[in-house]
């Protein structure tokens, strides 16, 4: 069974450009996580899906990040304008539905670069 | 809003050494607690859970952690590191009222280096 991939695995960047990434949960998880990783710094919750449905939104930085999951399958994240702070490794992650903890199963991350 | 502070950024051990990574974190109810290991080139994986029970919890490649709760803390241990456990280590916890599909909240990492 596939894991969590995530696309691109590397992206640089100017600041004001746009970027989207692209993740794809394990087959048949319907909660899927991003989380943000800047240097020298924790990892932070951005965001839960729960299919199509944002759960919860609350880590988004700001109104220049904009998550999608058409569909309930794969996720992408969009940053428009990116500006030099948005630099970091974003992180994906799945798990199953259900009663009790599911455990969350992590893409390999795409590394964007803001210059 | 819940905070979780991992006390050693890096730690450098030989191999056979003892290993105990501390995690505390601040919360005003009750957490779930989790260790995550990214071994180098690796994915994020889960090392050991805790929800409730037994306080102390053993995971996979022979790591346990105990929690105390009047410490508000998850220290992770190994009683005898290999060269292979070199790793960057997350401590996380996630809220219980918030069900079981939480976001995890992390601490910094701890990266430890074991040395042959």
């Amino acid at each position: 069974e596939a894991g969590v991939t995530q696309f691109p695995s590397h992206s640089v960047i100017e600041k004001g450009q746009t970027v989207t990434l692209r993740c794809d949960p394990i087959s048949g998880h319907d909660n899927l996580y991003w989380y943000r990783r800047v240097m020298g710094k924790e990892i932070k919750f951005l965001l839960h899906f729960v299919k199509e449905s944002k759960q919860d939104e609350s880590g988004m930085p700001n109104n220049r990040f904009l998550a999608e999951r058409t569909g309930g399958t794969y996720s992408t994240l969009k940053v428009q304008p990116a500006e030099l702070e948005d630099s970091g490794v974003y992180f994906c992650a799945s798990s199953q539905i259900g009663t009790g903890y599911y455990e969350q199963y992590f893409g390999p991350g795409t590394r964007l670069t803001v210059t | 809003a819940q905070s979780v502070s991992q006390h050693n950024h890096h730690v450098i051990l030989s191999e056979a050494a003892s290993l105990e990574l501390g995690c505390n974190y601040s919360y005003g109810g009750t957490v779930n607690l989790f260790w995550y290991v990214q071994y180098p080139g690796q994915h994020l994986q889960l090392l050991l859970k805790y929800f409730s029970g037994d306080p102390l919890v053993k995971g996979i490649k022979g790591f346990e952690a105990e929690f105390i709760k009047s410490k508000f803390s998850f220290n992770l241990r190994k009683p005898s590191v290999q060269w292979s456990d070199t790793a960057e280590y997350f401590c996380a916890v996630t809220r219980k009222s918030g069900g079981g599909a939480d976001g995890l909240t992390f601490g910094k990492g701890t990266h430890l280096i074991i040395q042959p």
